[in-house]
């Protein structure tokens, strides 16, 4: 299994602003996402961070918007850019365990813009 | 990326009785994960089933999968107020791509 530590666990931002959110990984995995979700609602998958390059994004999500990092195997940050109220959502970090056959979560950044 | 279809997408039902969510595709499965998440927390994977026609249990849930591996059921019998939850299905290919998900709601 891993275990997987977002921060922050919830922040409440000014529209126009940037938030950076960190996600570690208790060991080292090759697939890390990152994903937005309303609440009560299903996973909408923002990217696919991929270590040393860029990451992939999925139709509706720019890395202008999303800038997304992979230093290591360990370690990804999810970058909310220019913020507007349309934003505030939970966005959850996952990795796949080294087997490739179960994804893990970490426990959401909750983010309000006002 | 297919569509994955999920139904019902609220289910309230009184402890004690029986429950089946639904989960179909637009197109053949390469795998198949149920998940579930509680407030506030991420998902937690349940089960993953990959052969068509399989059946997995997990306790009082069991897990099917369609012969043409284009739907899934996932059943609950005597349904408890720790089952209360989102319930989620989820194509396991080189991603995970979720379906819209069931809240489900067990009253004590």
């Amino acid at each position: 299994s891993a275990v997987i530590s977002q921060k922050p666990s919830r922040d409440i931002c000014q529209r126009g602003t940037s938030l950076t959110i960190q996600c570690q990984v208790d060991s080292q995995v090759t697939m890390m996402f990152w994903y937005r979700q309303q609440p009560g609602q299903s996973l909408t998958l923002i990217a696919t961070a991929n270590q040393g390059s860029e990451a992939t994004y999925e139709s509706g999500f720019v890395i202008d918007k999303f800038p997304i990092s992979r230093p290591n195997l360990t370690f990804s940050t999810l970058t909310v850019s220019n913020m507007s109220p349309e934003d505030s959502s939970i966005y959850l970090c996952s990795a796949l365990g080294h087997l490739n056959t179960e994804a893990f979560f970490g426990q959401g950044t909750r983010l309000t813009v006002v | 990326t297919q569509l994955l279809e999920q139904s019902p997408q609220f289910l309230s039902i009184q402890e004690g009785e029986n429950l089946t969510v639904y989960c179909n595709s637009s197109s053949v499965f390469s795998s198949l994960q149920w998940y579930r998440q509680e407030p506030g927390e991420g998902p937690v994977l349940l089960v993953t089933v990959v052969t068509g026609g399989e059946v997995k249990k997990l306790k009082r849930l069991t897990f099917q999968f369609g012969d043409a591996r284009k739907d899934s059921s996932l059943h609950i019998t005597a349904a408890q107020p720790g089952d209360t939850g989102l319930y989620l299905c989820a194509e396991y290919g080189n991603k995970l791509v979720f379906g819209a998900g069931t809240i489900l709601r067990v009253k004590s």
